[in-house]
């Protein structure tokens, strides 16, 4: 199993960025994908989730409306997609595989995506 | 400030065990299951715990999990050289309606 994500960004405040998570070695479409972040030198903090098979993203209360997460079953490959950006969300995101959307266990990660918010 | 409240940090010496402790509340903690990470520098965050107690195949049993109420705990024994990075526990809650973690343990093996 392995997810391989895009790589690091750089980007102006009130920009765009899209992150890849590309999945292997497993039925992509039996497993949900989370997405968490990571602020320099913070701790852990999730963003939301997708299922592939059926879509159905759902991302936390303080995500919702600036971030949208979405996959293509054809490629294995889930998207996450931060608008408005903030000097504030500079941070290294990770897609996470999970077994369902509620219990917070996620057994593969991805390598990471540094994404930097800077004028 | 996160839902989770974990010590910012724990020490121990090799051979030692320690326990990082994880407190929540009964939106969180109380009713669902704990899982605990581990983020070696640098790196991705490791499963280490699932499940409240379980161990994903791989990580050694010198790791065990447990939870009372609206409270959690990691435990390591032996503790090796190795072990030093940050923990982290994670947890489901209703009343947020998303995953919740802890601000995270950096433990040093002294």
């Amino acid at each position: 199993v392995q997810l391989v994500q895009s790589g690091a960004e750089v980007k102006k405040p009130g920009a765009s960025v899209k992150v890849s998570c590309k999945a292997s070695g497993y039925t992509f479409t039996d497993y949900y994908i989370h997405w968490v972040r990571q602020a320099p030198g913070q701790g852990l903090e999730w963003m939301g989730w997708i299922k592939p098979h059926s879509g159905g993203p759902n991302s936390g209360q303080k995500f919702q409306g600036r971030v949208t997460m979405t996959r293509d079953m054809s490629i294995s490959t889930a998207y996450m997609e931060v608008s408005r950006l903030r000097s504030d969300d500079t941070a290294v995101y990770y897609c996470a595989r999970g077994s369902d959307f509620w219990s917070g266990h996620f057994d593969y990660w991805g390598q990471g995506t540094l994404v930097t918010v800077s004028s | 400030q996160s839902v989770l409240t974990q010590p910012p940090s724990a020490s121990g010496t090799p051979g030692q065990r320690v326990t990082i402790s994880c407190s929540g509340s009964s939106s969180n903690i109380e009713s669902n299951t704990v899982n605990w990470y581990q983020q070696l520098p640098g790196t991705a965050p490791k499963l280490l715990i699932y499940g409240n107690n379980q161990r994903p195949s791989g990580v050694p049993d010198r790791f065990s999990g447990s939870k009372s109420g609206t409270s959690a705990s990691l435990a390591i024994s032996g503790l090796q050289s190795e072990d030093e990075a940050d923990y982290y526990c994670a947890a489901w809650d209703d009343s947020l309606d998303g995953l919740v973690f802890g601000g995270g343990t950096k433990l040093t093996v002294l």
